[in-house]
């Protein structure tokens, strides 16, 4: 079944640091892909998607490229801010398929 | 962008009452909406998919005597928490879902829900 796998573990970085997060995933056909991110005590808020091969999501100085051939959709952003910090979840939904398959997510935690 | 709203955002309640939470799409008609749980630190747990004026598709292990959900109408799904124990305390969150450009879902605000 498709499935999305993330990088373990939280993510602690400087403020104006680099950030990745990497997402792979498994899927047949050609899944739309999604990020989401969750503050502290509220519900899930889509950060960016794409919904085919070499499609780039951005916003809010996120970005994420659908890459086939690797099945990956790792997140960047360049600068991060401490209000960057959250957790942060990829997410596919397979073509014809209403439903959203989750990976575990990842901390990130952004210190001044 | 759409907006899928949650009520109450907090709720306690007393072991063996049970606990309506109500997932509403506020600008757009949802013909189906999702129920996730959420535990501390961990990712969402899909628990049943509810199609307006048909029966919700549970998920395996989700039993459906105990979580009730109900949707009656294009912008309404309730899920009723039956005879809550403390093990039913959670983060429950719902989706919306538009097909409409752009194949995505849209969260509620998530209700947290503390069982005593």
């Amino acid at each position: 079944g498709d499935s999305v796998t993330q990088m373990e573990g939280p993510v602690t970085l400087s403020e104006e640091a680099f950030l990745t997060i990497n997402c792979t995933y498994t899927a047949t056909g050609y899944p739309s892909l999604f990020w989401y991110v969750q503050y502290p005590g509220e519900g899930l808020q889509l950060l960016l998607k794409a919904t085919k091969a070499d499609d780039k999501g951005s916003n809010k100085g996120f970005e994420a490229t659908y890459r086939k051939e690797t099945t990956s959709f790792h997140l960047e952003k360049g600068s991060v801010q401490v209000s960057d910090s959250a957790v942060y979840f990829c997410a596919l939904r397979g073509r014809g398929n209403n439903r959203l398959a989750f990976g575990k997510g990842n901390q990130v935690v952004v210190i001044p | 962008g759409a907006v899928v709203s949650q009520h109450p955002s907090r709720v306690i309640c007393k072991s063996g009452t049970s606990v309506k939470i109500e997932c509403r799409s506020l600008d757009f008609q949802a013909t189906t909406m999702f129920w996730y749980r959420q535990f501390p630190k961990q990712s969402l747990m899909l628990m049943a998919t509810s199609n307006e004026g048909s029966k919700a598709t549970y998920e395996q292990g989700v039993e459906k005597d105990k979580f009730l959900i109900n949707h009656a109408s294009l912008t309404l799904s309730t899920l009723t928490v039956t005879s809550a124990h403390p093990e039913d305390s959670s983060f429950y969150i719902c989706s919306a879902d538009l097909v409409v450009g752009g194949n995505e879902q849209f969260f509620g605000p998530g209700t947290r829900l503390t069982v005593l």
